[in-house]
C-alpha cells in the first residue's frame, strides 16, 4: 500500500495568495520525499525535493517543509498564480534504497482570479 | 516537455485485443520507468528497467502485461486481452544515476480506454 497520503483532496486559493499543501507519510525511515505538479492531460513534473537530513528547501515560489517528528511534509507555493492550477502529489521510495517512487492521492489546485 | 515521449497519446480498444505502447526516455537515462494512473489517484509502480534489465515488477503487472527495453534505449509496454480495468493512464518516466533518489522524468502518458 501507500506510504505517503495528502489531507486534502482539493485546495481553492485566491490569485496572489500563497498556498500551502500538505502531506503525511508512515514509515519513520522514510529519508527523500519529491513534490511532483501534474497539469491536466500531462505527465507529472518534479517541483523540488528534501531528503531526511534537512528541515526546509527552497526553490523558486516554492518551500518544502519537513517535520520528521510527526511525519509531516507540506509544499508552499508564494504568490500563487492561475498556471498553479494543478493536482500536487507527494512522492517518496517506499523502502530505503529502493528506486521506484509511491505517490500519494494528489490535491488539486485550484486558482480564483 | 520533459523530453520523455509516449506513442501513441491516446489509444481506444476493444475488450479482448491487444495493445502496444512506446516509451522514449532521455536518451542518456540509464533507468526506465511504467506507472499506471486511474483517474483521481496517484500513478502506481508497474515496472522498472536498468538499461536493457527489467529488474521489478509490481504485482499489479499480470501476466497480461509484458515490458521490454532491447536496447537499452526505448521499452515497449504490451497489454494483452485487455480488460476494461485496464483502462488508464500509462505513464513512462527516466532517470540517470548511479544512485537511489536521482529526479524521474515523466513522459505525457497514454491514456488508454478499453471498450
Amino acid at each position: 500500500g501507500e506510504s505517503v497520503g495528502l489531507h486534502l483532496p482539493t485546495l481553492s486559493v485566491q490569485e496572489g495568495d500563497n498556498s500551502i499543501i500538505n502531506c503525511a507519510y508512515s514509515n519513520s525511515a522514510s529519508d527523500y520525499f519529491i513534490w511532483y505538479k501534474q497539469e491536466s492531460g500531462k505527465g507529472p513534473q518534479f517541483i523540488i525535493d528534501i531528503r531526511s537530513n534537512m528541515d526546509k528547501r527552497q526553490g523558486q515560489r516554492v518551500t518544502v517543509l519537513l517535520n520528521k517528528t510527526v511525519k509531516h511534509l507540506s509544499l508552499q507555493i508564494a504568490a500563487t498564480q492561475p498556471g498553479d492550477s494543478a493536482v500536487y502529489f507527494c512522492a517518496e521510495p517506499p523502502r530505503t534504497n529502493d528506486y521506484k517512487l509511491s505517490f500519494g492521492a494528489g490535491t488539486t489546485v485550484t486558482v480564483r482570479a | 516537455d520533459t523530453g520523455v515521449s509516449q506513442d501513441p497519446r491516446h489509444k481506444i480498444t476493444k475488450r479482448g485485443q491487444n495493445v502496444t505502447f512506446r516509451c522514449d526516455p532521455i536518451s542518456e537515462h540509464n533507468r526506465l520507468y511504467w506507472y499506471r494512473q486511474t483517474l483521481g489517484q496517484g500513478p502506481e509502480f508497474l515496472t522498472y528497467f536498468q538499461n536493457e534489465a527489467q529488474l521489478e515488477k509490481s504485482r499489479l503487472l499480470s501476466d497480461r502485461f509484458s515490458a521490454e527495453r532491447p536496447k537499452g534505449s526505448f521499452s515497449t509496454l504490451e497489454i494483452q486481452r485487455t480488460e476494461q480495468g485496464d483502462s488508464a493512464m500509462y505513464l513512462c518516466a527516466s532517470s540517470w544515476g548511479q544512485g537511489i533518489n536521482n529526479e524521474q522524468f515523466f513522459g505525457p502518458g497514454t491514456r488508454l480506454t478499453v471498450l
